[in-house]
């Protein structure tokens, strides 16, 4: 049984574009978090997704950044005109539907903004 | 923001039981105690959860008071690959609940 894949797992975009990372979550699990770890920093929620709908988004910064968990495909997290505050380790996790345990995390994307 | 407090860092000698306490007092009936380490920029790792009964698994036990307000992570035969930062968490199970990280604390095995 495959962990959480998340791809790529480095990332360089130049100030202004777009990066897109994704998140192939564990077989026959409904739900994705994400998260995101500055340089020296702990981890920070972002988003939680179960397929096509988002639970909850408190984490998510009002502007430029959006995710999504599609019927079918890999979970999403799109930064649009990303800045150098964007660097940083990108991770997200699965778990089943509620009723399941633990949740499982990917080993990241490291996003660099140049 | 997290419901628990944990020390900033720890040392442990190197074969010797590391123990990482927790506290946890607002801890609701329903919530479960989750234990997750970071080995340096790696994913998190889920090391061992529960809700009031100790458990043990080939990786940890984990120790809960019985009043729940705190809890101690024992890893029985520290390695040099146990270096990681140590997240203590509570949240609900049979819901949908998000996973909110603390500091951790910082867990040093020496040679």
């Amino acid at each position: 049984n495959a962990g959480v894949m998340q791809n790529p797992r480095h990332l360089v975009r130049r100030r202004g574009q777009e990066a897109r990372l994704r998140c192939s979550p564990m077989k026959g699990h409904s739900h994705v978090y994400w998260y995101r770890q500055l340089p020296e920093e702990g981890l920070k929620f972002m988003v939680y997704l179960q397929k096509e709908n988002i639970i909850d988004e408190s984490g998510m910064p009002k502007e430029r950044f959006s995710a999504e968990f599609p019927k079918e495909g890999p979970s999403i997290l799109r930064i649009q005109q990303v800045v150098r505050g964007d660097s940083a380790a990108y991770f997200c996790a699965s778990s089943p539907p509620p009723g399941g345990t633990e949740a499982f995390f990917g080993q990241g994307t490291r996003l660099t903004v140049v | 923001d997290a419901k628990t407090t944990q020390p900033t860092s720890m040392d442990c000698a190197e074969g010797r039981a590391a123990n990482l306490p927790c506290n946890h007092s607002t801890i609701s009936g329903n919530e479960y105690v989750y234990w997750y380490r970071q080995i340096h920029s790696q994913g998190p790792q889920y090391i061992i959860h529960g809700l009031k009964n100790n458990e043990t698994n080939e990786m940890a036990s984990l120790i809960i008071t019985e009043d729940r307000k705190s809890s101690t992570l024992i890893l029985p035969h520290a390695t040099l690959r146990d270096t990681a930062v140590y997240y203590c968490i509570v949240r609900y199970l049979n819901r949908d609940d998000k996973i909110i990280f603390g500091k951790g604390t910082r867990l040093h095995i020496l040679p």
